[in-house]
Parts: structure tokens; sequence; C-alpha cells
């Protein structure tokens, strides 16, 4: 299994409260992301990152922020929690590989982290 | 934008044969991914199609058509433990960035 991590794993926090959730890798990979999955639903691009300080935006960006500054270590922040964060948040890290069919992604999950906003 | 259809459920017996359908509609394309989760989980990589084509691995296969924007993952001799959620997702950049359908509820029955 790759060696991803993610911490707290359960956590419950008031409306306006500030909220960072951490994503720690073993595997030095150089891409990771955040997600967000609600029930009925996929999994939901947050924001990801392609390098040490190099971070996007994803699909659902709006209300989080995140910052990357070694290698190992990917945070989430939610800057003031609203109910509609209630979620469970997926960190995945990946590399992209060369095989003979062109470029390869796979990507490793962490255990997830599961936030309730009251 | 970038948007994925795929069934919301499927049932079968233990010991057929399923396909579970994925269209895309992306506006880059790199590659089509599948990936399983089981209830309380997290997902985990079961296949990728860079190319037209089927990739074989064990039980699983996946079929991409990029011309057609559809790939399909097929489980064959279906066993009680492939009761899960299947999740196709495109990858619409190099670094990876993808974007997940809405997941296939299998329950594979006695």
């Amino acid at each position: 299994d790759a060696g991803i991590t993610q911490s707290p794993r359960h956590k419950v926090t008031e409306t306006g409260t500030p909220v960072t959730l951490r994503c720690h890798q073993t595997e030095n990979h150089r891409y990771m992301y955040w997600y967000r999955q609600d029930p009925g639903h996929g999994l939901r691009l947050i924001h990801y990152s392609y390098g040490v300080k190099d971070t996007d935006k994803g699909e659902v960006s709006d209300g989080y922020s995140v910052s990357r500054s070694k290698t190992e270590d990917f945070l989430l922040t939610l800057e003031s929690a609203t109910s509609s964060q209630t979620s469970v948040y997926f960190c995945a890290i990946s590399d992209v590989l060369g095989t003979s069919g062109g470029s390869y992604n796979e990507q490793f999950f962490g255990p997830g982290t599961r936030l309730t906003v009251l | 934008g970038q948007s994925l259809e795929q069934p919301s459920e499927v049932t079968a017996v233990e010991g057929a044969i399923v396909q579970i359908n994925c269209t895309y509609q992306t506006s880059g394309f790199y590659g089509l991914s599948w990936y399983q989760q089981h209830d309380g989980g997290a997902p985990t990589f079961l296949s990728y199609n860079a190319l037209d084509g089927l990739e074989e691995t064990g039980r699983f296969s996946s079929f991409l058509s990029r011309s057609d924007s559809y790939g399909y993952l097929l489980l064959q001799e279906l066993q009680m433990k492939d009761s899960a959620s299947y999740f196709c997702a495109v990858r619409s950049t190099n670094a990876g960035k993808s974007t997940f359908g809405d997941g296939t509820t299998l329950t594979v029955k006695p």
C-alpha cells in the first residue's frame, strides 16, 4: 500500500471556525490532490499540487485553500467552515509514469477524513 | 467543462459477467481510469486506458473508444466481494487532474 495518511480522521467543528486537514505521504510522489465526496456522488476535486509551492484549483475550490511547503505534506484549509462543507475528504497522490501505451496515472488514496460542520 | 455519465446501479448474480459503461465529455483527454470503492473505504485503482482497446487485469477488463468518448469496465466471474461502487474518471491534464463520475453501485447476489 502507498504510504499516505490523513489527519485527523474524524472532526466535528462549528460554523465559522477554521479547519486544517493534513495529508502526508512517504512515497515522494510529485502530484497530490484533495477531493471531497458527498453521499451518492463521486469525488470532486478541490485543489491539486504538481510540486512544492505549485498548486491549482479544482472544480469546487471556493471556500478552500491549500499549501504545500514540502513534498510530503499537502494541507487543506477551510478558512471559515460552513455546513455545506460537511463531507468526507480524501487526499490522493500520484506520479505520471511512461509506458509503451503512453503516460500512465494511478492515484493512491488516503483513508479519508470525515468532517462535520454544525 | 467535464462531465461523465455512468449508470447509478447494477445488479448481477455470483459467477456472472457485468459491464459498467461510462461516457464522457471533456475539454482535454489523457486517459480513462476505473476505481473501486467499498462502503466506508477509500477508492482503489483498478485500470487505466490511454489508448483505444481492451486492457485486461485478471477478472477485470477495461475498454476505451476515444472516437466515441466511451469506455466500459467488464467484471467476470463475479464474486460477493465485488459488491462495491465503481467510478470512471477522466484524466484531463498531464498533471493527472481528473474528473470522476458519480459512480455505479454494483450489487452481487448469491
